[in-house]
């Protein structure tokens, strides 16, 4: 069962304008979520996080939205450049100890030049 | 600092071997957790170790087993090999265990099982 869901396996985009990448969750007990952005033959890296608390973070070109009534969040980047061109992974974790991080399938994001 | 490394890179097993995967942390960090990536299903949390003790565990079979040293150092190990356990293998790293944890990825292990 896919508790972390991106739908939408790839999204092609022109540089300049903005890339929305879409994560939907099932779990209610989840509260805290972030974006991992990922390159061929490299590990995921940290991209931003968002608390439950929140409805908005930003750094720099990239925003995540959190919207808790719907279980939706969504990662705005503007404007999109070339080198954003990768996969991006939603995960989402509980506010407990043990909790564990629980991520989405991925999409793939091509930045047209 | 140097990042989180995995050694072997590639490895190639047949079916019903075993394979041991190594993790070494970033300097300092003493939780290791690690991940399974395939193309149809993401990344699924295999488990996590902090200051040597299994501080949580995914829904792998039994023969998916991991051990964390005193130095944090992690292994993986696959025993009876599937074909379907062909995946890239990736370990995290983060200072403390927790929710809010940022982790830092290795490159990871490319297994394949023929």
């Amino acid at each position: 069962d896919q508790q972390v869901k991106q739908n939408s396996p790839s999204l092609s985009v022109q540089e300049g304008r903005i890339s929305i990448l879409n994560c939907d969750y099932t779990n209610s007990m989840f509260d805290y979520f972030l974006w991992y952005k990922k390159y061929p033959a490299e590990g995921p890296t940290f991209l931003i996080s968002i608390s439950s608390i929140k409805d908005k973070n930003e750094d720099g070109r990239f925003t995540v939205f959190l919207n808790k009534s719907a279980k939706h969040l969504s990662l705005h980047i503007v404007p999109s450049q070339p080198g954003d061109s990768a996969v991006y992974f939603c995960a989402a974790s509980g506010l407990t100890a043990n909790s564990k991080l629980t991520f989405g399938k991925g999409i793939t994001l091509s930045v047209r030049p | 600092k140097a990042g989180v490394t995995q050694t072997p890179r590639y490895l190639i097993k047949t079916r019903g071997q075993q394979v041991t995967l190594s993790c070494s942390p970033i300097s300092g960090h003493r939780s290791v957790s690690w991940y399974q990536q395939t193309p149809g299903q993401g990344l699924q949390f295999l488990f996590e170790y902090f200051s040597e003790t299994q501080r949580n565990k995914g829904n792998f079979p039994g023969r998916f087993s991991g051990r964390q040293f005193s130095n944090s150092r992690s292994e993986m190990n696959v025993s009876t090999l599937e074909l379907g356990d062909s995946a890239l293998y990736l370990c995290a790293s983060s200072e403390r265990t927790g929710y809010n944890e940022k982790l830092f990825f290795g490159s990871g292990t490319q297994l394949s099982v023929l």
